[in-house]
C-alpha cells in the first residue's frame, strides 16, 4: 500500500534561518508528488508539484524551493525563512500518472512550522 | 481560481443533516472532497468526474453540476465522527497547456455536538 513519510512533525525556526522538510513515499513508483501549505483561513495552497526526478513546477512565487533528487523523495527548502512561511506543510502524492488529477491524493501527516 | 465554499462553518446536533456547497468561476473537469481533523492530514472522501454524477460514502454523498460549475456535499444523520473541516478541490484545464490544475477551497468547518 502507498505510504508517505513526512518529518519533522513540528518545527520552530527563527526568522532568517534555513529550512529543509523531507518527504519520502513507499508502495509506488514514479508518483506525482506535491507540497501544500495550509495557513489559517487560506485552505490548502499548492506550492510545488513534481512529475518526475528533477522536474519541479512552482505554483506561487515565494522564497521556498523544492527538489526531487530521487523518485520517491521530495524536499522543500528555504535559504531564509520569513514570518509568513509559518503554516502546516503537507506532502501529497498520486500513484497513477495522468495529465489530470482523477486519482485521489494521499497526504502525509504534515509538519507544523512556526517561524518566530 | 480558488473555488468558493459555503458555509464557512456549521454546527450540527447528532442526527441532523448538512449541505456544503462548492462553486467555481471556471469550467470544471472534476471535483474532489476531503475531510481533515484538527492537526491531521486531509483524508480523501470522493472524486466526481462527470456532470450530474453523484457518489456516496456511508451517509455522505455528493453531486456535481457541471453546467453550474458547482458541487454539493450532503451529510445525512450526522455523527460525532463527521466533525472536521471539509475541503473541495476543483480541477480545471490549464489553457493551452494540455494539463489540469487542482485547487482547493478554504474549507468548511463542521462541528457535530451531542
Amino acid at each position: 500500500s502507498q505510504t508517505i513519510h513526512q518529518w519533522p512533525a513540528t518545527l520552530v525556526q527563527p526568522v532568517g534561518s534555513p529550512l529543509s522538510l523531507e518527504c519520502t513515499v513507499e508502495g509506488t513508483s514514479n508518483p506525482n508528488l506535491y507540497w501544500y501549505r495550509q495557513a489559517a483561513g487560506r485552505g490548502l495552497q499548492l506550492l510545488f508539484y513534481s512529475v518526475g526526478i528533477g522536474q519541479i513546477s512552482s505554483e506561487v512565487p515565494q522564497n521556498l524551493s523544492a527538489s526531487r533528487p530521487q523518485d520517491r523523495q521530495f524536499i522543500l527548502s528555504s535559504k531564509k525563512l520569513l514570518l509568513s512561511d509559518s503554516g502546516f506543510y503537507l506532502c501529497a502524492m498520486t500513484g497513477v500518472k495522468t495529465s489530470t488529477t482523477n486519482e485521489k491524493l494521499f497526504f502525509g501527516s504534515g509538519t507544523q512550522l512556526s517561524v518566530l | 481560481q480558488q473555488p468558493v465554499q459555503s458555509p464557512q462553518a456549521v454546527i450540527l446536533r447528532e442526527g441532523e443533516d448538512a449541505v456544503i456547497n462548492c462553486s467555481s468561476s471556471k469550467a470544471l473537469y472534476s471535483v474532489h472532497w476531503y475531510r481533515q481533523k484538527h492537526g491531521e492530514a486531509p483524508v480523501f472522501l470522493m472524486i466526481l468526474l462527470k456532470g450530474g454524477e453523484q457518489k456516496g460514502h456511508e451517509k455522505i454523498s455528493a453531486s456535481f453540476n457541471e453546467k453550474k460549475q458547482q458541487s454539493s456535499l450532503y451529510l445525512t444523520a450526522s455523527q460525532l465522527s463527521y466533525s472536521g473541516t471539509y475541503f473541495c478541490g476543483t480541477e480545471v484545464a490549464i489553457s493551452g497547456a494540455g494539463s489540469y490544475q487542482l485547487t482547493f477551497g478554504k474549507g468548511t468547518k463542521l462541528s457535530v455536538i451531542p
